[in-house]
């Protein structure tokens, strides 16, 4: 069975802290995704990693980094974290092929005081 | 550019009624693939379903069906007899061939009023 496991479900941190969001797959696929999910603005990718050490660019990484050591894990940074950061973060996983199928983890939903 | 619009931000039906949920996408791509997902309160986006261009064959599975009309450009999602259990924000999607990210609508809120 496809498994997508995010480290937390909720947190909360203030203003100025690091911050790690970790994504696991055991689905051995080579991509991983990064997406925040905001009310009236639907998912927006962050980031993404096509293979270890590999990441790109999406939509919107200011304020984000990532780290692909390992295949199976996949981490979101937030290096100073801001009150604008505060959302569901969700990630992703997939196949090299085109046809292969997303599948999601359960979400983080961050708070930041 | 590609785009997915979804129209209908949220939908509220009384249970047994019938709903669509509809979705239209842009591309000059000729092969692509489109999906939907479905969002419960949990939070987890589950996977529904895969289409691809080539493919305009609709599909059914059990209260769900899909209609891919690419001369609309549309890929519509109904709910036959719904439940509450349907209550959800559900999302479709569009992936290029030739890229490995892919593009969400921003989402349909469905409520099943019991």
């Amino acid at each position: 069975d496809v498994k997508v496991t995010q480290s937390s479900r909720y947190l909360v941190k203030r203003t100025g802290e690091k911050v790690f969001l970790e994504c696991v797959q055991d689905m051995d696929h080579e991509n991983m995704f990064w997406y925040r999910q905001d009310p009236g603005l639907g998912l927006r990718l962050i980031y993404f990693s096509y293979d270890v050490k590999m990441k790109e660019k999406g939509d919107i990484p200011e304020g984000y980094s990532v780290s692909r050591e390992k295949k199976e894990r996949f981490s979101l940074i937030l290096e100073s974290a801001s009150t604008n950061q505060t959302s569901m973060y969700l990630c992703a996983s997939s196949g090299y092929s085109s046809t292969d199928t997303q599948y999601f983890g359960p979400g983080t939903r961050l708070t930041v005081l | 550019a590609q785009k997915v619009t979804q129209a209908q931000t949220e939908i509220s039906v009384v249970e047994k009624e019938d709903v669509t949920l509809d979705c239209v996408y842009e591309t000059r791509d000729t092969t692509y693939y489109l999906f939907w997902y479905k969002q419960p309160p949990s939070g987890e986006l589950v996977f529904l379903i895969r289409r691809n261009s080539f493919d305009e064959q609709n599909e059914i599975s059990g209260r769900y069906s899909w209609n891919f009309q690419k001369s609309t450009s549309s890929f519509n999602f109904t709910i036959t007899a719904s439940q509450v259990v349907d209550s959800a924000v559900y999302f479709c999607a569009l992936r290029l061939n030739r890229d490995d990210k892919i593009i969400f609508g921003k989402g349909t809120r469905l409520h099943i009023l019991p």
